[in-house]
């Protein structure tokens, strides 16, 4: 069971580039989310999904897009990278069950540096 | 809309001292609070957690309690350890439209430096 996974660990990208980030989870939990945390500013959901083929913003989703095909994958794409993206992204993913305290599990990670 | 407060860091301390992180929250209704612990190079653990007031979250030696008349989810453990040392999240929950989805709103985090 490797829980949440993230690839890659780190990528280095030249502005207006692009590239996706991949999140996948064994858990077979129902929800996922993406997040960036950024200096001084905690984490901040970028989108997430509450099932296969489906798909939200969160509070920053300029210059993102997302997709869930499979329920187990939850991929982030950066269409032409800008320097403000420069972060690390997180993916996390829970179970469905109703209940605010139902805990979110999360990767290790993705550094991205955009030049 | 909601937000999570915390103490600002980088806190340092001498291995077996005492621990207070201080978090207080603004939000409407009756959120989960979380405390979340990331260690260098790693994601984010869940650490402790209360889902109503009065609740006392604990694990690892580290406690918190849901005090609803204060707003407040202060991080607190008697003796730290060198390995404690981390960023240190308190968070909240906050339903998302449509119901039974709720994401996690966080501080700032605080690093935390434990010294032998």
């Amino acid at each position: 069971n490797a829980g949440v996974t993230q690839t890659p660990k780190f990528r280095v990208l030249k502005t207006g580039q692009s590239m996706t980030l991949l999140c996948a989870q064994d858990m077979n939990h129902e929800y996922m989310y993406w997040y960036r945390q950024d200096p001084g500013m905690g984490l901040r959901l970028i989108h997430y999904s509450v099932g296969e083929g489906t798909t939200a913003k969160g509070e920053v989703p300029d210059g993102y897009n997302v997709s869930r095909l499979k329920k187990q994958n939850f991929l982030l794409g950066l269409e032409s990278a800008a320097p403000s993206q420069t972060s690390v992204y997180f993916c996390a993913s829970r179970l469905r069950l109703a209940g605010v305290g139902k805990t979110q599990y999360f990767g290790p990670g993705t550094r991205l540096l955009v030049l | 809309g909601n937000s999570v407060t915390q103490m600002e860091g980088p806190v340092t301390l001498s291995e077996e001292a005492f621990l207070t992180i201080n978090c207080t929250y603004t939000a409407t209704g009756y959120p989960s609070l979380f405390w979340y612990v990331q260690y260098p190079g790693e994601g984010l653990q869940l650490l402790l957690k209360a889902t109503k007031a009065d609740d006392k979250g604990s694990n690892k030696g580290f406690e918190a309690t849901y005090r609803k008349e204060t707003t407040s989810f202060h991080l607190e453990k008697g003796s730290v350890q060198v390995s404690d040392s981390a960023v240190y999240f308190c968070a909240l929950s906050e339903e998302l439209s449509g119901g039974s989805n709720y994401k996690l709103t966080f501080g700032k985090g605080t690093l935390l430096t434990v010294n032998p």
